[in-house]
């Protein structure tokens, strides 16, 4: 059963605009949540990250959300750009980050950002 | 540079060859992680390292799968008797400490044929 889910496989965004991307997670012992964008044939780059103790974190166009109690985190990008078509992963760690268990992640969703 | 570097990049080998895989971790960091991305899948948590203590083996998909890391640096990830499935793009990423961000290697192509 897959722990942390990213819905969307793909997303459309023109630039300039707002992109946002959505993950959900059903381990109520996750306590550490991540970001991850990929470029092909790259490993993933860490953009961001969140505790459970917070609800938001911001540096500077990349802004995470936790909504603890709906098990939701969401990535938003503003203003997009070219350069930010990727490949955006979610993680999820239950000992503040990563540890023994290392980090649960997404599938992905595949940004696609238009001129 | 002074990232995390895997070796080799790409691995070309025939079913039932033993390969081995190669990481150097960000020189200082004392954690060190494998996953492994199967096409149009997510990472796949497969062992953890802190420093020089001997691993959790239970995140390993099968007695084929060995890992070792020497002197609390390097790290290899060996696969016997290789199957089909074991294709798949093989990171290692590596931490400062395990509370704080990995940062990934850009992992090994494995293709068996």
């Amino acid at each position: 059963d897959q722990q942390v889910k990213q819905n969307s496989p793909s997303l459309s965004v023109q630039e300039g605009r707002i992109s946002i991307l959505n993950c959900d997670y059903t381990n109520s012992m996750f306590d550490y949540f991540l970001w991850y964008k990929k470029y092909p044939a790259e490993g993933p780059t860490f953009l961001i990250s969140i505790s459970s103790i917070k609800d938001k974190n911001e540096d500077g166009r990349f802004t995470v959300f936790l909504n603890k109690s709906a098990k939701h985190l969401s990535l938003h990008i503003v203003p997009s750009q070219p350069g930010d078509s990727a490949v955006y992963f979610c993680a999820a760690s239950g000992d503040s980050g990563g540890g023994a268990d290392g980090l649960t992640f997404g599938k992905g969703t595949h940004l696609i950002i238009q001129p | 540079g002074a990232g995390v570097s895997q070796s080799p990049s790409n691995k070309v080998t025939e079913k039932g060859k033993d390969v081995e895989l190669r990481c150097d971790p960000i020189s200082g960091h004392t954690a060190l992680y494998w996953y492994r991305q199967s096409l149009g899948q997510g990472l796949e948590f497969l062992i953890y390292f802190q420093g020089n203590s001997a691993p959790d083996k239970s995140g390993l998909p099968s007695d084929r799968f060995s890992a070792e890391r020497t002197g609390g640096s390097v790290s290899t990830l060996t696969i016997q008797r290789t199957q089909q499935e074991d294709s798949a793009v093989y990171l290692c990423a590596s931490s400062p400490h395990p509370n704080q961000p990995q940062h990934f290697g850009d992992g090994t192509r494995l293709s068996i044929l």
